[in-house]
C-alpha cells in the first residue's frame, strides 16, 4: 500500500502556539520522510526530513517525530508564527526515488 | 541555487485541444517529475523520468504523455485536453535518489 494519510486537512493556531499535523503510512519500504512546505503562489519546498532509525530531528522551530512501531510521524512547529501560513504536506519516499504525498494541511497561524 | 521553471503560470484550453506544458531544470539532475495538486487530495505523481528518453508512469497517468529528449528539460502533453484534466501542474526534478525534490512555480490549467 503506497498512501501517507495526512491530518488535518486544516488547522488554526493563535500566534505563539504549536501546530502539530500528523501522518501515517503502511509500507515499510518507506525510507525517509520528508515534510514540505507551500506558500501560495509557489511549488512545495523541502521543510525537514527524518530517516526511519531516528526518533526525532529538530530544526529551529520545527521538529519531527517519528514512531516506527506505530508507523506514524508528525510535524510540530512551536511558537507558530503568521508567515508560517502555508499549505504543509507530509511525504514517504519509495525504492529510493517515488515520493509519496499526503493529502497536505493548511496551517493558519493567527496574529 | 536550483532552479525548476515552467513555461506557463496560467493556461487556458479547449476541451480536445493538445495541451504542452515545459519544465526545464538547471541542475543536471537524473530524476525529473509531473504532479497535479488538487485541493484535498495532494501531489499526485503522473510521470517521472531517471533518463533522457526514458520514462514511468506514475500513479494517474491516463490521458497524459510525457517526452524527455534533453536532460534538462522534461515535457508533459496532454493529447486530448478533458475538464476533469483542469488543475495546478507542478514540475519537480532530483538527483539519483529522490530525497529532495526541486519543485517549479507550477502551472495553473483551466480546461473549458
Amino acid at each position: 500500500q503506497q498512501q501517507v494519510k495526512q491530518s488535518p486537512q486544516s488547522l488554526i493556531v493563535q500566534k505563539g502556539g504549536i501546530s502539530i499535523i500528523n501522518c501515517a503510512y503502511e509500507n515499510t519500504a518507506f525510507d525517509y520522510f520528508p515534510w514540505y512546505q507551500q506558500f501560495p503562489g509557489k511549488g512545495p519546498a523541502l521543510l525537514i526530513a527524518i530517516r526511519p532509525d531516528v526518533s526525532e530531528k529538530k530544526e529551529g522551530r520545527f521538529t519531527i517525530s517519528f514512531n516506527k512501531s506505530a508507523k506514524q510521524f508528525s510535524l510540530h512547529i512551536m511558537d507558530s508564527q503568521p508567515g508560517d501560513s502555508a499549505t504543509y504536506f507530509c511525504a514517504a519516499l519509495f525504492v529510493g526515488n517515488k515520493l509519496v504525498f499526503g493529502a497536505g494541511t493548511i496551517l493558519r497561524v493567527k496574529s | 541555487d536550483v532552479k525548476v521553471t515552467q513555461s506557463s503560470r496560467y493556461l487556458v484550453k479547449r476541451t480536445g485541444e493538445k495541451v504542452f506544458l515545459e519544465c526545464v531544470q538547471d541542475m543536471d539532475h537524473e530524476n525529473m517529475f509531473w504532479y497535479r495538486q488538487d485541493p484535498g487530495l495532494g501531489l499526485r505523481l503522473i510521470y517521472f523520468s531517471y533518463d533522457v528518453k526514458m520514462k514511468e508512469k506514475g500513479d494517474i497517468p491516463e490521458g497524459y504523455s510525457v517526452s524527455r529528449e534533453k536532460k534538462e528539460r522534461f515535457s508533459l502533453i496532454l493529447e486530448s485536453a478533458s475538464t476533469n484534466q483542469t488543475s495546478m501542474y507542478l514540475c519537480a526534478s532530483s538527483l539519483r535518489r529522490a530525497e529532495t525534490q526541486y519543485f517549479g512555480p507550477g502551472t495553473r490549467l483551466l480546461v473549458l
